[in-house]
């Protein structure tokens, strides 16, 4: 199984910040097979980044995915205040799907 | 408009059995991989199950096998989760979800285990 960690465990920004969050592969094999959601209190995740880079359907320019092989990031360019959530990243590339425990991001 | 309806969450107790169900509408469902996640309150997401479009294929974590069966019917578009010899750690909300790139997840349905 296909260990995702994920890190800062969790960080306070202000709005307009930049935000780069990590998530690393417990090996290779997963390839560009790796999402991002992010999660509001009481809500149901929501598919941000798919194939490492590919945004989906009306997600905002200012998230982006980055990274192959064992190292991925998302990057907010500039945190708004209803950015405040937990971010999971997902490897689907290997069986089992995994999850990583996730980065909370609080705004200032 | 994309829904996905869980149900079938309930207060079960301990050894007890389950079935969840998905109602699906808005995509074709029978085209997509479909997947269980479940979320222990204020806890991470963890992968539970997952099914093939045509029902042929199945993916089970290590904690769901030999005790939950996922299945499908493609005629009603809804995907459903069988939980037999539940246990307290089973204990969480349910989601049902598509294949990844889709993104469409449900609510969730809440299964409490407890005695």
């Amino acid at each position: 199984e296909i260990v995702l960690t994920q890190s800062p465990g969790t960080l306070s920004l202000s709005p307009g910040e930049r935000v780069s969050l990590s998530c690393r592969a417990s090996q290779s094999g997963i390839g560009s097979n790796l999402a991002w959601y992010q999660q509001k209190p009481v809500q149901a995740p929501r598919l941000l980044i798919y194939g490492a880079s590919s945004r989906a359907t009306g997600i905002p320019e200012r998230f982006s995915g980055s990274g192959s092989g064992t190292d991925f990031t998302l990057t907010i360019s500039r945190l708004e205040p209803e950015d405040l959530a937990v971010y999971y990243c997902q490897q689907y590339g290997s069986s089992p799907i995994t999850f990583g425990p996730g980065t909370k991001v609080d705004i200032k | 408009e994309v829904q996905l309806v869980e149900s079938g969450g309930t207060l079960v107790q301990p050894g007890g059995s389950l079935r969840l169900s998905c109602a699906a509408s808005g995509f074709t469902f029978s085209s997509f991989w479909m997947h269980w996640v479940r979320q222990t309150p204020g806890k991470g997401l963890v992968y539970v199950s997952g099914m093939n479009s045509d029902g042929s294929q199945t993916r089970y974590a290590d904690s769901a096998k030999g005790r939950f069966t996922i299945s499908r019917d493609n005629t009603k578009n809804t995907l459903y989760l069988q939980m037999n010899s539940l246990r307290v750690e089973d204990t969480a909300v349910y989601y049902c979800a598509s294949q990844v790139a889709l993104g469409y997840w449900g609510q969730g349905t809440l299964v409490t285990v407890s005695s």
